[in-house]
């Protein structure tokens, strides 16, 4: 079965602190990973995928195939990054399988 | 200029209550969907259309009628309201290229509030 899977419900973290994101996946095939985050009263929108391995806003994930996993990371986290965070899982349809989110809290 | 745009943004009902929300897009992109995000902000899919037809009907119960009359919009109809229907309902839509899932774009959802 596909299935995406964030442990961490809330992982609150002081500026200037490392920040990982956790995201493991269930696919047989060749997965399509995407981290979508959701800033407080704005729509939620794509963050990065992992096919463009490109950095946004400081952010990066390395899909790791042996561990099935995608984990979202920043070397220092700033109050701005405070937002819920869902990992997703695409499939060709068009179809996103989500996580259940991850809410990050950066304290000044 | 909004890309997805939702209507109502707050719909608040009694149960038994028939009611729809509306979901119009301007990116001129050929799929488009309605996730559900309950009250642990738990995000599922419930239908996709491509060009007007549905392609993804995940297990939602049939009180639940997606419509879409052209390709820019995707109405969702919910007949007979229960508790449990009360939720965030966002709408999205992507391009589907081969082998590729495209970003999709969202709305700024509607809450519904069943009494």
């Amino acid at each position: 079965a596909q299935r995406v899977t964030q442990p961490e419900k809330l992982l609150s973290v002081f500026k200037g602190a490392p920040v990982e994101l956790k995201c493991n996946y269930s696919y047989s095939g060749s997965p399509e990973l995407f981290w979508y985050v959701q800033y407080s009263r704005q729509r939620l929108q794509l963050l990065l995928r992992h096919i463009s391995r490109e950095s946004i806003k400081g952010f990066t994930a390395d899909l790791n195939k042996g561990e099935t996993s995608f984990h979202l990371k920043k070397p220092f986290a700033q109050e701005e990054d405070s937002a819920m965070y869902y990992c997703a899982l695409g499939r060709a349809t068009g179809k996103l399988i989500f996580g259940q989110g991850t809410t990050l809290q950066v304290k000044p | 200029d909004t890309a997805v745009s939702q209507t109502p943004k707050y719909l608040v009902t009694q149960m038994g209550n028939d009611k729809s929300i509306k979901c119009e897009q301007n990116l001129g992109h050929d799929t488009m969907y309605w996730y559900k995000q309950d009250s642990k902000k738990f995000l599922k899919i419930m239908f996709s259309y491509n060009n007007k037809e549905l392609i993804i009907n995940e297990t939602v119960p049939n009180r639940f009628s997606p419509k879409s009359p052209d390709k820019a919009h995707l109405n969702l109809h919910i007949n007979s309201l229960e508790l449990g229907d009360s939720a965030v309902y966002f709408c999205a839509s992507s391009q589907v290229y081969s082998g590729v899932t495209g970003e999709l774009f969202f709305g700024e959802g509607s809450r519904l509030t069943v009494l």
